[in-house]
């Protein structure tokens, strides 16, 4: 499989507990974005990382969220001391550069967090 | 701040029929526009894109739709398919920027 991989799947967790996520892009692309998606809603930008460089956050990764991508290929997203509200599929894209100004985002399949 | 929108929540069509779905945003600066679709438990699937120098894109079964003046994209699906059952996604960016997304439009095909 060449595409965006996520792991794990699912995770359920208790509310402060600690999680970590991993996302593998496509290989060759260089630009890799975290979404967060609750149900109903289209995904919100989260992070988003050009090579190993973190390179802009959104106001909805709070102190708890943590993202690291340190050598340029795969990415995990950490949530300190969960709460329920972190409850959500986290989403993970890649894109590559084929020169375009704007290159299509490739999406993984997502991990489905439940903080009970 | 700005947003995509979509013009109806939920759309219901016949197997064989043409489906269109509708999207507008406000800003003005976006140059790159796509659609996705996201089945139950899955990730957004790429479906089709267009820049902003274009009009009209058409791909397999699908047309994309852009008016720049009155800020609106539409997708078009041709002769529907149960399989085409799913929640779609517009989005719209500028440069290599997050995507941003509405809140999707659930196609349901009926035989």
């Amino acid at each position: 499989d060449t595409g965006v991989s996520q792991d794990p799947r699912h995770k359920i967790t208790k509310r402060g507990q600690n999680v970590t996520f991993r996302c593998d892009p496509i290989s060759e692309h260089n630009r890799l974005y975290w979404y967060r998606q609750t149900l109903g809603q289209g995904p919100e930008f989260l992070t988003y990382f050009q090579n190993e460089a973190q390179l802009e956050k959104s106001r909805l990764l709070s102190d708890r969220f943590s993202a690291e991508r340190p050598k340029g290929s795969f990415s995990t997203l950490e949530i300190q001391r969960t709460e329920q509200g972190d409850s959500a599929m986290y989403l993970c894209a890649s894109s590559g550069t084929s020169g375009m100004s704007t290159d299509t985002q490739y999406f993984g399949p997502g991990t489905r967090l439940t903080v009970l | 701040g700005e947003s995509v929108g979509l013009h109806l929540p939920t759309l219901s069509v016949q197997e064989g029929d043409n489906s269109i779905i509708n999207c507008a945003y406000s800003n003005s600066a976006s140059d790159y526009f796509i659609w996705y679709k996201q089945e139950s438990g899955k990730g957004p699937q790429f479906i089709i894109d267009i820049r902003s120098n274009m009009d009209k894109r058409q791909g397999q079964r699908v047309t994309v739709l852009l008016n720049k003046t009155v800020k609106h994209l539409s997708l078009q699906i041709a002769a529907t398919q149960p399989g085409d059952s799913a929640v779609y996604f517009c989005a719209e960016t500028r440069g290599q920027n997050a995507l941003n997304f509405g809140k999707g439009t659930s196609l349901l095909v009926t035989p």
